[in-house]
């Protein structure tokens, strides 16, 4: 395995209620990303990392924040959770040093919002 | 931009039988391919990666897939299935700008091998 935990595994919360979603690395690597997978959608792209303090947007980023501020620690924030939240989250690493290398999953956090 | 289309949402095939998942892609840039597996509850795990040279790519499990530019596409194949190997399967296309790769993930295909 590549070292990567996501807690809580599962959650269920109420809508408008503030979730946090926790990716721990043991592998040192530079880059990080959150991704949500729906039915029919595959995965997109949330937020990525690329150094402590260092995030950026993805493809799907409105409602969600994240936080790093230590390489090993990749925080996922819903302010407001809604509804349409609900969904899987996987936390993914990736060496930036061989280029090109493939990223690796966590295992997945299962978000319920009712 | 790049896309990713897999046509084949469900694939239902009988154990010991041959099977290809199909994959296609669309870029303007030169793109690395991988495939992944997802097993029930678990995350994505990668069976195999096209980043240059040979055109045939040997993974984990017995898969195999063959890039092929002219039809863009990255067909994941094995010889034999197992009941095993009963699991979603996603293709993903990799464009690097600067530092950040960018990847593109199809919809998924969902592999049911029969007994």
């Amino acid at each position: 395995d590549a070292g990567i935990t996501q807690s809580p595994r599962h959650k269920v919360t109420e809508t408008g209620t503030p979730v946090t979603l926790r990716c721990h690395q043991t592998e040192n690597h530079r880059y990080m990303y959150w991704y949500r997978q729906d039915p029919g959608h595959g995965l997109r792209l949330i937020h990525y990392s690329y150094g402590v303090k260092d995030t950026d947007k993805g493809e799907v980023s409105d409602g969600y924040s994240v936080s790093r501020s230590k390489t090993e620690d990749f925080l996922l924030t819903l302010e407001s959770a809604t509804s349409s939240q609900t969904s899987v989250y996987f936390c993914a690493i990736r060496p930036d040093i061989p280029p090109n290398q493939p990223q690796h999953f966590g295992d997945g956090t299962r978000l319920s919002i009712l | 931009a790049q896309s990713v289309t897999q046509l084949d949402s469900q694939v239902p095939v009988f154990e010991e039988a041959p099977v290809e998942l199909r994959c296609n892609y669309s870029s303007s840039v030169s793109v690395y391919l991988f495939w992944y597996v997802q097993y029930p509850n678990q995350g994505l795990q990668l069976l195999l990666k096209y980043l240059s040279g040979s055109t045939l790519v040997k993974g984990i499990n017995g898969f195999e897939a063959e890039f092929n530019k002219s039809q863009t596409s990255f067909h994941l194949r094995k010889p034999s299935v197992h009941i095993s190997d009963t699991a979603e399967y996603f293709c993903a296309v990799v464009a690097n700008s600067g530092g950040y790769q960018k990847v593109t993930f199809g919809t998924g295909t969902k592999l049911q091998v029969i007994p």
